[in-house]
């Protein structure tokens, strides 16, 4: 069945770069997104791509996108204490009418 | 617009007892989503609603789980009776358009069974 899978955790310094991987199964995935997770809060729509792009910036957010591998990333720059919390993936499977489908989470911690 | 709105925030019970938790969707969303949230399973979607309508009631865990959304403000998911393994945070969210859009979140309902 769909799957979405990311590691459990990351641990980084302040004002280094944080990179959260994740890796889905369903090729015709049309969307793919990023949620974060504040402690004690709900889900909040962070960025999403196109499934015929490559790359999207958005400030200090880097999505990067390899259909072949169906592998996603969520780069962060210049992390801050503020950035610290769980990240989940999603993918909508089985087209535009399919379920969406989250990874577990990744929770990420920002030292200082 | 206050978002999501969910309640209660906590709810502790005992064993066996009948748990009600409540919704209230942003206005002129038409669809409503319930999760449940552990450390275990991670988000698990639980059923969804378009227009009123289950759409989708297949992440139900059992029967002791029902949800109902009577209009389009409000939806309810009851547990009864209730059981220690049930205990977890659970979501609403809606979105505008479907699944395929911008799930918006409310802030969740820790539900501790005893």
């Amino acid at each position: 069945g769909e799957d979405v899978e990311q590691s459990l955790f990351l641990s980084v310094r302040e004002g280094d770069s944080s990179v959260i991987n994740c890796t889905y199964t369903d090729s015709s995935s049309t969307y793919l997104y990023w949620y974060k997770q504040e402690p004690g809060a709900g889900l909040q729509l962070l960025t999403y791509i196109f499934s015929n792009m490559d790359m999207k910036q958005d400030q200090r957010l880097t999505v990067l996108l390899n259909k072949k591998d169906k592998h996603l990333s969520l780069r962060i720059a210049d992390t801050q204490t503020g950035d610290s919390a769980i990240y989940f993936c999603a993918e909508i499977s089985g087209g535009s009418q399919g379920n969406l489908i989250f990874g577990k989470g990744t929770k990420l911690s920002v030292k200082p | 617009d206050a978002g999501v709105i969910q309640s209660p925030r906590h709810e502790v019970t005992e064993m066996g007892q009948e748990v009600t938790l409540r919704c209230k969707p942003i206005s002129g969303h038409n669809s409503l989503f319930w999760y449940r949230q552990t450390m275990m399973r991670g988000l698990e979607l639980l059923i969804y609603f378009n227009n009123n309508v289950p759409i989708d009631d297949s992440g139900m865990p059992e029967d002791r789980f029902s949800a109902k959304m009577p209009n389009a403000s409000f939806s309810t998911l009851k547990i009864q009776p209730s059981e220690p393994r049930d205990s977890a945070v659970y979501f609403c969210a809606s979105s505008p358009t479907g699944l395929a859009s911008e799930q918006f979140f409310g802030p969740g309902t820790r539900l501790t069974v005893l």
